[in-house]
């Protein structure tokens, strides 16, 4: 069955870096889209980043660019998000989930169950 | 402040059924972008639920719909259960925001 299983997160200081890893099985990785999602204590969904299977293409919300960085294995079955200059409002519980085509509107089919990133003095 | 507006919660007694409403624009659900509806129960991953507008995934029950006319999307539960009290999102897309994949600010659903 499908899973994907995220790791790495944890308190970090205002600046500093954390690199997130998702695992993936299941399927066959790198057929598929791959994007971060994002939630805040008590918010809602943020999406963050997406890359394409074969890595030529990917993207970021405005508010995570320039400082956080998507990349995948292939090899290995997994995806990393690479997170620098990390602020208070990066808090949140990091999700990998699994997008079901290329098309740009396709939705996300396969979620994990999330890892938490706290960013505090 | 989400792109798509979502109200922040509904409720309904067990039996009946509620409507969450998905209100956007011309530049996401009204330039023909799908509409896709998560459930995310207290705790857990959010849970794909309805996509492209109105298809359930295998698995989930025929009590839960959605529609989508114009810049809005619908979901609608009928036969509420217990087990249904969580939050709902909606997602599309947007074409003139770099990147673009936005979120409903999310329904918590109460089942009285």
């Amino acid at each position: 069955q499908v899973q994907l299983v995220e790791s790495g997160g944890g308190l970090v200081k205002p600046g500093g870096s954390l690199r997130l890893s998702c695992a993936a099985s299941g399927f066959t990785f790198s057929d598929y889209y791959i994007n971060w999602i994002r939630q805040a204590p008590g918010k809602g969904l943020e999406w963050v980043s997406y890359i394409s299977g074969s890595s030529r293409y990917t993207d970021y919300a405005d508010s995570v660019k320039g400082r956080f960085t998507i990349s995948r294995d292939n090899a290995r079955n997994s995806l990393y998000l690479q997170l620098n200059s990390l602020r208070a409002e990066d808090t949140a519980v990091y999700f990998c989930a699994r997008r079901t085509d290329a098309t740009v509107s396709s939705p996300l089919d396969y979620w994990g169950q999330g890892t938490l990133v706290t960013v505090s003095s | 402040q989400s792109v798509l507006t979502q109200p922040p919660s509904v409720s309904g007694a067990p039996g009946q059924r509620v409507t969450i409403s998905c209100t956007g624009s011309s530049s996401n659900i009204g330039a023909g972008y799908d509409v896709h509806w998560y459930q995310q129960l207290p705790g857990t991953a959010p849970k794909l639920l309805i996509f492209s507008n109105s298809n359930r995934p295998s698995g989930v029950p025929d009590r839960f719909s959605g529609s989508k006319s114009g810049t809005s999307a619908s979901l609608a539960i009928s036969g509420l259960q217990a087990d249904d009290e969580a939050d709902y999102y909606c997602q599309s897309y947007d074409s003139s925001l770099s990147g673009s994949w936005v979120f409903g600010g999310g329904t918590q659903l109460t089942v009285l």
